[in-house]
């Protein structure tokens, strides 16, 4: 399996641009994690589904985020617009639900984002 | 809600040492816990996890941890580093009702530096 695809792995924008982060979980996986890793507040989860429904999207910081899952292969993380505090490396992730030999996520490379 | 405490944010290591990291967690219900490495520039990598049984785990590269329910710890060990194992090292909780898939709630990280 090729793991847990992110693209692109690095996004530089200017500030008030569309930023798009895609990811494709392992084939399989029916649950899909968005976390945001920065030096300041560490690894923070934005939003999960579980097979392709939002579940808990506490974690999103403002309405300029939103994610989607139109299908168990795909999501996508959004922020329109951005801002420079955006800036973070965003994780994917993925599992198998009601698996506990599975249990335990698979994260992506991960997209580093720069907002200028 | 579940939370993770990292006590140590940088720990040096003589390679060929022992090295102890340590994770406290706070809890109102059975947890299931877990340690990742990150290597630079990379996604998180699961080393172990406990979810129930024999409180002493073991793990990839020659790492092992030990559930402390008492105490609420879950400390990772390896008895010699080497200089590969220079990483940052997070602590996860999860709460154990939530079939394995819901967030993780991780640590604010230790990095792990491998002196010669």
């Amino acid at each position: 399996d090729a793991g847990v695809i992110q693209s692109p792995r690095h996004e530089v924008t200017e500030m008030g641009q569309e930023v798009t982060l895609r990811c494709k979980p392992i084939s399989g996986h029916n649950s899909l994690f968005w976390y945001r890793q920065t030096m300041m507040r560490g690894l923070e989860l934005l939003i999960y589904f579980n097979n392709n429904v939002p579940i808990d999207d506490s974690g999103m910081p403002e309405d300029r985020f939103s994610a989607k899952m139109p299908n168990a292969s795909f999501s996508t993380l959004k922020i329109q617009p951005s801002e420079p505090r955006d800036s973070a490396v965003y994780f994917c992730a993925s599992s198998l639900r009601h698996s506990p030999a599975n249990y335990g996520y698979t994260f992506g490379s991960g997209t580093r984002l720069t907002v200028v | 809600a579940q939370s993770v405490t990292q006590l140590d944010s940088q720990v040096p290591v003589f390679e060929e040492a022992p090295v102890e990291l340590r994770c406290n967690y706070s809890s109102s219900v059975s947890v299931y816990l877990f340690w990742y490495v990150q290597y630079p520039n990379q996604g998180l990598q699961l080393l172990l996890k406990y979810l129930s049984g024999s409180t002493l785990v073991k793990g990839i590269n020659g790492f092992e941890a030990e559930f402390n329910k008492s105490q609420t710890s879950f400390h990772l060990r390896k008895p010699s580093v080497h200089i590969s194992d220079t990483a940052e090292y997070f602590c996860a909780v999860s709460a154990g009702s939530g079939g394995g898939a819901d967030g993780l709630t991780f640590g604010k990280g230790t990095h792990l530096i491998i002196q010669p």
